[in-house]
């Protein structure tokens, strides 16, 4: 079936530095979406983009966290600076449309900020 | 707020044996429902999914889920099961909450299959 793509899928910074979760959603799809999960914890809805823009963000989308896509590209979230409480799975989805409610995901990025 | 609660965090059972996984979600409106399995180093895989219709929906791998809304539960059932459903299972459900299609996760249930 469809895939979505996560580069890389570990990553481990320093706290402070900037780190850049690259994600390559399913070719036709239009919606596109960032999750996190804290280890034993549940996953939680980060923020949705659409056509260039931010539809929607939840309180844990911090002022340092950012979502783009330029030109088509890889749909990324860049966290400057990143905190201890950033470690974390982030899970990148995309759907095709606004009636589809499935999302399908990617395999994660494990982000571990020492 | 809407919200699903998986109230077993770990369930070990012998292959072969029969399973339900337990998930009861909270959401006053039109629910649509999601069963995801995660294997290590994976992405969330689609198991099945209701939206509307036959509250039993059947997905792959044997997999099927009935939809109760009395009782606000989306369990997932398998009559057999063999060792490589070994997994974490993640009930969702999603929804028009707000002007976007996001998607309210349980916490998990880890499956553990002995063979």
């Amino acid at each position: 079936g469809p895939k979505v793509l996560q580069i890389p899928s570990h990553q481990i910074i320093d706290m402070g530095q900037m780190v850049t979760l690259n994600c390559d959603p399913v070719s036709n799809h239009l919606y596109f979406y960032w999750y996190k999960q804290i280890l034993g914890q549940q996953m939680e809805f980060l923020v949705n983009f659409y056509n260039g823009k931010v539809m929607e963000k939840s309180k844990l989308f911090k002022d340092q966290f950012s979502v783009e896509r330029p030109d088509g590209s890889y749909f990324t979230l860049k966290i400057q600076p990143t905190a201890l409480e950033d470690s974390a799975v982030y899970f990148c989805a995309s759907s095709p449309d606004w009636s589809s409610y499935e999302q399908y995901f990617g395999p994660g990025t494990r982000l571990t900020v020492l | 707020a809407q919200s699903v609660t998986q109230p077993d965090a770990r369930v070990t059972v012998s292959e072969g044996a029969s399973l339900q996984l337990r998930c009861k979600y909270s959401y006053s409106g039109t629910p649509y429902l999601f069963w995801y399995v995660q294997y290590p180093r994976q992405g969330l895989q689609l198991l099945l999914k209701y939206y509307s219709g036959d509250p039993v929906v059947q997905g792959v791998n044997g997999f099927e889920a009935e939809f109760i809304k009395s009782n606000s539960s989306f369990h997932l059932r398998k009559a057999s099961v063999h060792w490589s459903d070994s997994a974490v299972y993640f009930c969702a459900v999603s929804g028009s909450f707000s002007n976007t299609n996001k998607v309210v996760f349980g916490t998990g249930t880890r499956l553990q299959v002995l063979p």
